[in-house]
Parts: C-alpha cells; sequence; structure tokens
C-alpha cells in the first residue's frame, strides 16, 4: 500500500465548477505540499501545509492532522488550472528529509 | 536568484553510455535531492544529500551515482545507462527550517 494515495486519479470538469481532491496519507509528518505539474512541464509548490488551512487567490488547501488527510479545492475552475495535482509529505522522526509522493491527480477543465 | 537550475533539458543516451545530469542551486540549501518521475509511477527518490559532503540512497538508486563537494552542485550520474533509466529526472532543494520545496526544470531522458 502506498503510504501517500489520492483521489480520484482523473478528474473532468467544467469552467466554474468546484473542484475537490483528496489526499490521504498513512505515516506521521513533518509537512505535505500540494504540488502542480502542467502537461511536460515542472513542478511547482502550490501549498506547505502543518495543519489547518491555506488559501491563494483561487486555490485552498485543508490539512486533517487526526484523519491522516488533505484536500485542495479549486474555485470557479478555468481551462489553464488543467494539470496533475500531486500531494506529498515529509515524513516525520528519522525520514523527514526525504518527500513521499502521490500519484497524482490529472485534472481537466473544459470551457 | 536563477533558483535550481539543470542540465541539460533533453538527451538521448545509447544503452552502456554513461553521463551526468547536472544540477545546481543559488538559495545555499542544505538538503537537495534527486526524483525520477514515470507514467503511473509518480515521482520517486533516487538519492539525496543533507550537506556537503554527505549523500544517502533514495527508493529507486541502483543504477546512479551522486556526489556532493559543495552545497551548490549535486550532480546524477549514470554509470552505464539502460533503457529502464528512460525517464524524467528532477532535482529539488530546501533550506534548513523550512520544507518549501524548490524544484529544477527536469531533465528528459531517453535510453535506447
Amino acid at each position: 500500500k502506498n503510504e501517500v494515495e489520492q483521489s480520484p486519479q482523473n478528474l473532468t470538469a467544467q469552467e466554474g465548477e468546484f473542484i475537490t481532491i483528496n489526499c490521504s496519507y498513512s505515516v506521521g509528518i513533518s509537512a505535505l505540499h500540494w504540488l502542480q505539474q502542467h502537461p511536460g512541464g515542472g513542478i511547482v509548490s502550490l501549498f506547505m501545509l502543518s495543519s489547518g488551512k491555506k488559501k491563494h487567490g483561487r486555490l485552498i488547501a485543508t490539512i486533517n492532522i487526526q484523519e491522516k488527510h488533505s484536500s485542495l479545492h479549486i474555485t470557479a475552475s478555468h481551462p489553464r488550472d488543467s494539470a496533475v495535482y500531486i500531494c506529498a509529505v515529509f515524513g516525520s522522526g528519522g525520514s523527514n528529509y526525504k518527500l513521499t509522493f502521490g500519484k497524482g491527480t490529472l485534472l481537466t477543465v473544459n470551457p | 536568484n536563477a533558483g535550481v537550475t539543470q542540465t541539460p533539458k533533453f538527451q538521448v543516451l545509447k544503452t552502456g553510455q554513461s553521463m551526468t545530469l547536472q544540477c545546481a542551486q543559488d538559495m545555499n540549501h542544505e538538503y537537495m535531492s534527486w526524483y525520477r518521475q514515470d507514467p503511473g509511477m509518480g515521482l520517486r527518490l533516487i538519492h539525496y544529500s543533507v550537506g556537503a559532503g554527505i549523500t544517502d540512497q533514495g527508493e529507486v538508486p541502483n543504477g546512479y551515482n551522486v556526489s556532493r563537494s559543495t552545497t551548490e552542485d549535486f550532480p546524477l550520474r549514470l554509470l552505464s545507462a539502460a533503457p529502464s533509466q528512460t525517464s524524467v529526472y528532477f532535482c529539488a532543494s530546501y533550506g534548513t527550517g523550512t520544507y518549501e520545496q524548490y524544484f529544477g526544470p527536469g531533465t528528459r531522458l531517453t535510453v535506447t
């Protein structure tokens, strides 16, 4: 079983819809990242969380440490949001130098 | 700041050839890592370094070698390229006291 599980694997939405991508992890963590990767492109860090909630423009990320779960929300989705969204965690203790990644969620937003 | 830079952007190798993928950062970050990204597998850690002179293996280290002689540079060497090493390679770094990750633009490697 992967330490980081994302759902859904693929998501298709119409422009303007509210989008939620989920991430569950099975280990203790120091921090959780949400990353964005456009097709053929580089990887950009959207959020880094260790508790609570963060907002940046139309993007909101939340984390529940007790439930080992995080969500990424996109409000008023736009075709330029089409990308792969990746959840990644830094472990705690001796593994806190290394990121473990989910397999990503491919989001397609149609106009 | 240039951030994290990687060269080359694209490379084609024949089986058995060796090469070095370059990674450099200008943010004085202690921690640097190499990942490979394969379809359906996500990103996997190859090697990482917690400071100059200190490296360790990640999840998929076989066939790769690293060294860290300076804080800025963290090259990844393919000793004898194999088709299974066809992948996109990303270098990343972060500094002490923060887990904020910075990724390089990636190197797309094809081994024929």
